[in-house]
């Protein structure tokens, strides 16, 4: 139980495109989901936090006409990295959560690469 | 804000070997999990623990959340190739702070065959 699908795993494109990463929930329903942002060696870094139905909660310096997120359903949320830059390219990590009080579980993460 | 700090930053060890890590708060935690990362991968949840002096395993795995609720180790017992990742702790503060995660540096797990 408790599986995270995040699609696409990796994408590589032109600088100037927008990019859309989906995170979903395949067996439970997440009223929480959460982004993170991942560089090689590192600690995961937390980007935003959503919840079904709101707007989305942004950390502090995360830019959030940049990187654009729906939380439409209990089910799936979206990133959307919006004019993706070179120092964009990361590895972006989704969780989700059924409860305040419950354990994150992650999706596999999409290494994005921006040419 | 929380931080956690992780150590070791990282680990060689034989085969069958047991392994310590462990992670600090100046700040007290209600929740604190582990997990492991494999390259290319998200972290995969090993444990969660909910209540300060407890003490949960998880197969080879043990966990332990501090009774100062602002510590938790994880041991390994008779480490094996395939526990080769880099373990994650994490904490959750107050329920003021919502369900977010402060996550440790992580410690990067080598084993030898």
């Amino acid at each position: 139980g408790a599986v995270v699908s995040q699609h696409p795993s990796r994408v590589i494109c032109k600088s100037g495109t927008s990019v859309k990463i989906e995170c979903r929930s395949l067996d439970f329903q997440a009223t929480t989901m959460f982004w993170y942002r991942q560089f090689p060696k590192q600690s995961l870094m937390l980007m935003a936090t959503s919840n079904e139905g709101s707007k989305a909660t942004y950390e502090q310096g995360v830019e959030k006409d940049k990187f654009l997120i729906n939380h439409a359903s209990l089910t799936l949320s979206t990133l959307t990295v919006t004019s993706a830059h070179p120092e964009d390219s990361s590895f972006y990590i989704c969780s989700a959560s059924t409860g305040l009080v419950q354990p994150q579980h992650f999706g596999d993460g999409t290494r994005l690469s921006i040419l | 804000g929380q931080q956690l700090n992780q150590s070791p930053q990282s680990m060689f060890i034989q085969e069958g070997e047991d392994v310590s890590m462990n992670c600090t708060s100046s700040s007290i935690f209600n929740t604190w999990l582990w997990y492991k990362q494999e390259p290319g991968e998200g972290p995969v949840l090993l444990i969660a623990l909910y209540k300060a002096g407890e003490l949960t395993s998880n197969g080879r795995l043990t966990a332990q959340f501090g009774i100062t609720r602002k510590d938790s180790f994880l041991n390994i017992s008779a480490s094996i190739p395939s526990d080769v990742g880099i373990y994650f702790c994490a904490g959750r503060g107050s329920e003021t702070s919502g369900s977010r995660l402060t996550f440790g540096e992580g410690t990067q797990l080598t084993v030898n065959p």
